[in-house]
């Protein structure tokens, strides 16, 4: 199984700076790479996909990069409505056993 | 505008079979690419992938949970279920059904969740 590792599992950053969060995989996944917000009470929002290639509706903003093992996304300037818990997931598998790493939460400093 | 929500019970006991339903509008499970999956997390902890099911009714299962679980799906219904056997209090987690498409094959559309709490 392919493990998934976040970084920082805790990121501070004020509003308006920029925020970079780190995904890392035990094994290539290629460019099979996902990112998700979560806010309290709510149901994860699908981010980025392909690593590197942003959902609908998603702020240009947000932006996702790498391929291989090492991942990151980045909110260029953060809004208050930013702060979150964020989750990589791979499905580079076929047939898929999907993982997720173990979340970044991201709160104002 | 594409939904799914999921419904089952709230409280179960320990040895118990959870049985969760996933209804989901605004797409058809009979489509080729598109999947259905199950994914669940306890509180305050990550995301966990339990299970899916495709277009073509082949299924999919977690390595750690594949002897418990079982997905199944009703397309005239536009329905899919998993059953979970044997509870257990470490199987408290809030259960979402979220859908794959081909484009994106990630989780783009999310259930709400229901919670469930397995004690005694």
């Amino acid at each position: 199984e392919i493990v998934m590792t976040q970084s920082p599992a805790t990121l501070s950053v004020s509003p308006g700076e920029r925020a970079t969060l780190s995904c890392r995989a035990s094994q290539s996944v290629s460019s099979n790479l996902a990112w998700y917000q979560q806010k309290p009470g709510q149901a994860p929002r699908l981010l980025i996909y392909g690593a590197s290639t942003r959902a609908t509706g998603i702020p240009a903003r947000f932006s996702g990069s790498g391929s291989g093992t090492e991942f990151t996304l980045t909110i260029s300037s953060l809004q208050s409505e930013d702060f979150a818990v964020y989750y990589c997931q791979q499905y580079n598998n076929w047939p898929p056993v999907y993982t997720f790493g173990q979340g970044t939460k991201l709160e104002i400093k | 505008q594409v939904t799914l929500r999921e419904s089952g019970p709230a409280l179960v006991k320990p040895t118990q079979t959870l049985t969760l339903t996933c209804t989901f509008s605004g797409f058809s499970l009979s489509t080729s690419g598109m999947c259905v999956s199950w994914i669940r997390q306890p509180p305050g902890k990550a995301l966990e992938w339990l299970a899916l099911i495709d277009w073509d009714d082949d299924k999919y299962y977690s390595t750690s949970l594949k002897t418990r679980l079982t997905i199944s799906k009703d397309t005239s219904k536009n329905q899919v279920v998993l059953t979970m056997t044997n509870m257990d209090p470490v199987d408290t987690a809030t259960y979402y059904c979220a859908r794959t498409a081909p484009d994106p094959d990630a989780f783009d559309i999310w259930g709400q969740g229901t919670m469930v709490t397995v004690s005694s």
